[in-house]
């Protein structure tokens, strides 16, 4: 079964601390992994994007990095910032006949970032 | 600016009473999709459509319908919503679905529309 496992469920962590987010998939076959930032109460907005051959890949403070061997992936924020705060959501392209590539969620990760 | 749009934003009604929710995208988007998040869950499909007049059934459609007529727009049904259907709903669009470009199949998604059900 297609699954995405993130943790810690949430984080606590003081402004300008760097922190590291785990997602752990059992996909296949891979296609692509996505970070997804999920402001609270507002939709998803996507950070880095990685397909099979790249093992890391930033955006601004954020860098995530993907191990295909042990399908595993982080998302480390550093100099973290007050509008950090908020979910982190990782998701697995399963890549099926035709082309098709079917998106996996995981629950996320809610980081909250305190003065 | 780019963006998919949902209306409403928030809505309250009864069981039974039919409702739509739309969403539109100024992108010219070909892959549109409805996820409906509930707490401690992650994103779940409910359904999805390649293109204009193509749909098909996510994780959990049961109870809901769609419809893509136009390309901008993909409306999502409750012919007779429950309480079990409270929940934040999120349309979501890409160029396409398709896997040998990651690039194509970003998804972008909608503000979401919180339903409650009574």
């Amino acid at each position: 079964k297609n699954q995405v496992e993130q943790s810690p469920q949430s984080l606590i962590i003081l402004e300008g601390k760097n922190c590291t987010l785990q997602c752990n998939y059992t996909v296949s076959p891979f296609s692509n992994l996505r970070w997804y930032k999920q402001d609270t109460g507002r939709g998803p907005v996507s950070l880095t994007i990685m397909t099979f051959s790249e093992n890391t890949k930033s955006n601004g403070r954020y860098t995530a990095t993907l191990d295909a061997d042990t399908k595993q992936s982080s998302l480390h924020i550093t100099a973290s910032q007050l509008s950090d705060s908020a979910s982190y959501i990782c998701v697995v392209g399963a890549g099926f006949s035709g082309g098709y590539n079917k998106l996996i969620f995981g629950a996320g990760t809610r980081l909250a970032v305190h003065p | 600016e780019a963006q998919v749009t949902q209306n409403p934003r928030y809505l309250i009604t009864v069981t039974g009473k039919k409702l739509t929710v739309t969403c539109s995208q100024n992108m010219n988007h070909e892959y549109m999709s409805w996820y409906r998040q509930d707490p401690g869950l992650g994103l779940r499909q409910i359904y999805y459509s390649m293109n204009v007049e193509v749909t098909d059934k996510g994780d959990v459609p049961e109870g809901y319908k769609v419809s893509r007529k136009e390309k901008r727009n993909f409306p999502l049904i409750l012919e007779s919503p429950s309480p079990n259907q409270t929940s934040l709903y999120f349309c979501a669009s890409s160029l396409s679905a398709r896997s040998f470009d990651s690039s194509y199949n970003e998804q972008f998604f909608g503000p979401g529309t919180r339903l409650t059900v009574l």
